[in-house]
Formats: structure tokens, C-alpha cells, sequence
């Protein structure tokens, strides 16, 4: 069974200061790993997928990194519309079809 | 380009009754998904189509519920008869091809549920 595990739970930052957030997966044969985030009461917005150990991909503020066995969310010099849950799902081998696992979510909030 | 429309947006009924959630995909896509999100267990599948055909239910948490896709652009989830422990926020998503061939899903903004 495909596991996510999203750390930490909630995160308070200052605006301009940098973090990371992880996201640790179990999975058999990875196809994909996704990051998405979620504004209250709005659906999750897609931001990236990684398919393959040491792919990064970056978007403005948010750098996402992938190894074998976790995903981190890099938050460079972030601002308060940063603000928001950043959820981290897997797809996994061929019996997940197109069924994708999500973590718990990290709750990022970003002060002035 | 219009997004994935879910209808209505808040429901709030009484213990027992029916309860019909409704999607509207974007366009072309030929992949929809069901999903509920609660603080307990974060978000979970429920179930998902295939250019209109159920492929996956494993989700769906019991007979109660029901989702089916008459055609390309509208899907319903059902709940009959309805209890509290439904209460969630319900999200459909679709998808233009296979989540693995390097296309996401898109959500849309959900339905709360809230069964007294």
C-alpha cells in the first residue's frame, strides 16, 4: 500500500525567511510525485510532478526536489499569498492505475 | 477555459436523506476522479472514470454511495441513505490522459457536506 508523509504539520514563517517542507513516501515503483496547493475552501491547485530521483523543478518562490524515498518543498524568501496547505501525493506502480495517495497536507503560514 | 464545475457548493440536509453532488469535467478530459477531504483522514478516492466508465471504486466507503457518468461532461456522487459521518468536503478532478503520462489532475472547489 502506497504511504505519504508529510512533515511538518504547520509551519509559521516571517515573511523573506526560508524553509523547506518534506514529504516522505512508500511506494512500489514510483510513476510520479506531486505537489498541490490548497487555499481555504478552494480545491488544490496542481503546481508540480517529479518522475525521477535528483529531478527538481521550480516555480517563482517554490523549488521541489525528489530522492528515492522523500520530496522537499523549498520556500525561497516566501510572502504572505504563500500562505496556504501544500499537499504531496504519489502515484505508484501499475496496480495503482491512476489512483493518486495524498499526504496530510503542511499548513504554511507566512507572516508580514 | 473554464475549470472543473462542482455543484452545489454547500449542502446541508438531515440524517437519512438523499444526497446528489455534481461535476462537470474540463473539457476533453477523459479521466474524472471523486474524492472527499476530512481533517481525520485527509483526502481520500472514492472512485474514478474512464472516458465515462468506473475503473477503480475500491474507495467508495459502502453501498450508500454511488457515482455515476452518463456522458463526457457530468458526473454524480450519491448518498442514500445519508449519515453525520459524511460530512466532508467532496472534490472532483479530471485529467486529459493517465495521471502517469505527465498530466495532472484539476480539481474543483467542492461541495461541503454537512449531514445533521
Amino acid at each position: 500500500e502506497d504511504q505519504v508523509t508529510q512533515s511538518p504539520e504547520a509551519l509559521r514563517l516571517q515573511e523573506g525567511e526560508s524553509s523547506s517542507l518534506n514529504c516522505s513516501y512508500t511506494v512500489s515503483g514510483l510513476r510520479g510525485l506531486f505537489w498541490y496547493r490548497q487555499d481555504p475552501g478552494k480545491g488544490p491547485e496542481f503546481l508540480f510532478t517529479l518522475y525521477s530521483a535528483g529531478e527538481e523543478k521550480e516555480k517563482e518562490r517554490l523549488k521541489a526536489t525528489l530522492t528515492k524515498k522523500e520530496s522537499f518543498l523549498h520556500i525561497t524568501a516566501p510572502k504572505p499569498e504563500d500562505s496556504a496547505t501544500y499537499l504531496c501525493a504519489v502515484q505508484g506502480g501499475e496496480t495503482s492505475g491512476s489512483r493518486l495517495t495524498f499526504g496530510e497536507g503542511t499548513q504554511l503560514t507566512v507572516n508580514p | 477555459d473554464a475549470g472543473v464545475i462542482q455543484s452545489p457548493r454547500h449542502e446541508v440536509t438531515e440524517m437519512g436523506q438523499e444526497v446528489t453532488l455534481r461535476c462537470k469535467p474540463i473539457s476533453g478530459h477523459d479521466y474524472l476522479f471523486w474524492y472527499r477531504q476530512t481533517m481525520m483522514r485527509g483526502l481520500e478516492l472514492l472512485i474514478y472514470f474512464n472516458n465515462n466508465v468506473p475503473i477503480d471504486d475500491s474507495g467508495m466507503p459502502e453501498d450508500r454511495f454511488s457515482a455515476k457518468m452518463p456522458n463526457a461532461s457530468f458526473s454524480t456522487l450519491k448518498i442514500q441513505p445519508s449519515e453525520p459521518r459524511d460530512s466532508a468536503v467532496y472534490f472532483c478532478a479530471s485529467s486529459f490522459a493517465p495521471v502517469y503520462s505527465n498530466q495532472p489532475q484539476h480539481f474543483g472547489d467542492g461541495t461541503r457536506l454537512s449531514i445533521l
